[in-house]
C-alpha cells in the first residue's frame, strides 16, 4: 500500500509565478490535509478537504492560496503570484474515510523555494 | 496560538541513554500524537494516545498523558544514533476539529 505521495519534491519559482503542489492520499483515504512548515518551526494547518469539498480552510491565507480535491485525481494546493515569504515545506496528510481512526499519515513534502 | 509546546527545544545524549521530551497544550483534546521528522524529510507517525488513556507503549517508546496538567511526555529508551531527529507533539480539538496543532518540536541528537 503506497503511502501519501506528493510532487514535486522540490519546486523553485520566481516571485510572481504560480506554484502547484500535488498530493495523492493513501489508497482508501478520502480526507486530505495541507500543512506548511517554516524552517525550524512546527507544522501549521492550512486546509482540510474531502472529495469535492473544503471542510476547513481556517489556516489558509485569504489571498493567493487555494486548494481543491476533485472527484478524480490528486489534491492540488495552488499559490498564485508567489512571494519570498511563501518559501517553506508544504506537507499533505491523509486519513481514512471512517471516523475513529484519527491518525494522519504524512507525505514527504514539497519544498518550495521562491527566488 | 500555539497548542502543543515541546521542551526542551534541543536535547543531546549518548547512545544507550534514555531521552525524555515533554509537551504541553492549552485546550481540551480528543487525542495527542507524537511524530518524528528526520532532517529535510516528512513526518512519521509514532504513537497516538487518547484523552482517556494515561500511558501507552510501542517498542522503545513510552508516552504518558496527564489531562489535568495538559501535558504529555515521550520517553525513548536505550537510544540509538538513528533516533536522531526532531520530535513533535500534535493535538486535535475536542470541538470536532480534525486539524492537528503542532508544537515547534524537540531536536534530539544521539551521539554514537
Amino acid at each position: 500500500n503506497a503511502g501519501v505521495m506528493q510532487n514535486p519534491r522540490h519546486l523553485v519559482r520566481r516571485r510572481g509565478q504560480e506554484a502547484r503542489l500535488r498530493c495523492s492520499p493513501m489508497k482508501g483515504h478520502s480526507h486530505v490535509y495541507w500543512y506548511r512548515q517554516l524552517p525550524e518551526e512546527g507544522l501549521k494547518f492550512m486546509v482540510y478537504l474531502q472529495k469535492e469539498n473544503i471542510i476547513d480552510e481556517s489556516g489558509m491565507p485569504k489571498e493567493r492560496f487555494s486548494a481543491e480535491f476533485p472527484k478524480e485525481g490528486p489534491s492540488i494546493l495552488r499559490i498564485q503570484q508567489v512571494v519570498r515569504g511563501d518559501s517553506a515545506a508544504y506537507f499533505c496528510a491523509s486519513s481514512p474515510i471512517f471516523k475513529g481512526t484519527d491518525t494522519q499519515y504524512f507525505g514527504p513534502g514539497t519544498r518550495l523555494t521562491v527566488l | 496560538s500555539q497548542q502543543g509546546e515541546e521542551d526542551p527545544q534541543a536535547l543531546s545524549i549518548q547512545e544507550g541513554e534514555n531521552a525524555t521530551m515533554n509537551c504541553s497544550y492549552k485546550t481540551s483534546i480528543n487525542n495527542l500524537q507524537w511524530y518524528r521528522q528526520n532532517s529535510g524529510r516528512g513526518l512519521v507517525h509514532l504513537i497516538l494516545i487518547r484523552s482517556n488513556e494515561r500511558e501507552k507503549h510501542s517498542g522503545r517508546l513510552r508516552v504518558t498523558l496527564d489531562t489535568s496538567k495538559k501535558s504529555s511526555s515521550l520517553l525513548i529508551t536505550a537510544s540509538r544514533a538513528a533516533d536522531t531527529a526532531s520530535y513533535f507533539c500534535a493535538t486535535d480539538g475536542k470541538g470536532g476539529s480534525e486539524k492537528l496543532v503542532f508544537g515547534k518540536g524537540t531536536k534530539l541528537t544521539v551521539n554514537p
